[in-house]
């Protein structure tokens, strides 16, 4: 078991670019959460996926954020016409859809809007 | 609404007991963690406890829950300088989206 990864690790991008991070969690858990971390704070619930349904979004997650898991498996989370405001860390957690739920993230994603 | 508030920091001796605090406003919530990030890196999960156990020790960690006073503590037994990091407490529900809700963080700083 190799753990959550995340790729990439980091991207800079130019304001109004688009961009696409992806997540694998731990095979077999059914359960993935993507959240947004920003300096000098603790990550912030976007949204999650329970196999491949996606079944809540936060207010923090604007139009311009869409995420999928198509196959149930890794998940994407794509941000258009990003701006300087997105700039953060992007963090991917899986847990089990049992027990006590432990979530297990992944190393992250730092974006940097210029 | 849901709110988890922590210390911003912590120094300590190396050998020393790290004591790290966490207050919380959810009494609906089930399950609280402490979770520890070091620079640039993601969140590894150190221990959780239930809401309704008091006290949980795993190694050098002990968790203290007091569910009265919505108080919840880390203690770091002979605290090493690899233990430097930050660290985070989170609560969530037994229910829907067992999304985690975490507190800002408390740095914590060993010197030798």
């Amino acid at each position: 078991d190799t753990g959550v990864s995340q790729d990439p690790r980091h991207k800079i991008t130019k304001r109004g670019q688009n961009v696409t991070f992806r997540c694998d969690p731990i095979s077999e858990h059914n359960r993935l959460y993507w959240y947004r971390q920003t300096l000098g704070q603790g990550p912030e619930f976007l949204t999650y996926f329970q196999n491949e349904a996606q079944l809540e979004k936060s207010r923090l997650l604007s139009d311009r954020f869409s995420a999928e898991r198509p196959k149930g498996s890794f998940s994407t989370l794509e941000i258009q016409r990003t701006e300087q405001g997105d700039s953060a860390m992007y963090l991917c957690a899986s847990s089990f859809n049992g027990g006590v739920y432990e979530q297990y993230f992944g190393p992250g994603t730092r974006l940097t809007v210029t | 609404g849901e709110d988890v508030e922590q210390s911003l920091f912590l120094s300590v001796r190396e050998g020393d007991s790290s004591v790290i605090n966490c207050t919380y406003t959810d009494s609906s919530s089930t399950y609280l963690y402490w979770y520890k990030q070091e620079p640039g890196a993601g969140l590894q999960l150190l221990t959780y406890i239930f809401s309704n156990m008091d006290m949980k020790q795993d190694q050098r960690l002990t968790v203290l829950l007091n569910k009265k006073d919505k108080h919840l503590s880390l203690r770091i037994a002979d605290t090493q300088t690899g233990d430097s990091a930050i660290y985070f407490c989170a609560e969530s529900k037994d229910t829907g989206r067992r999304a985690l809700t975490f507190g800002s963080g408390t740095r914590l700083q060993v010197q030798p």
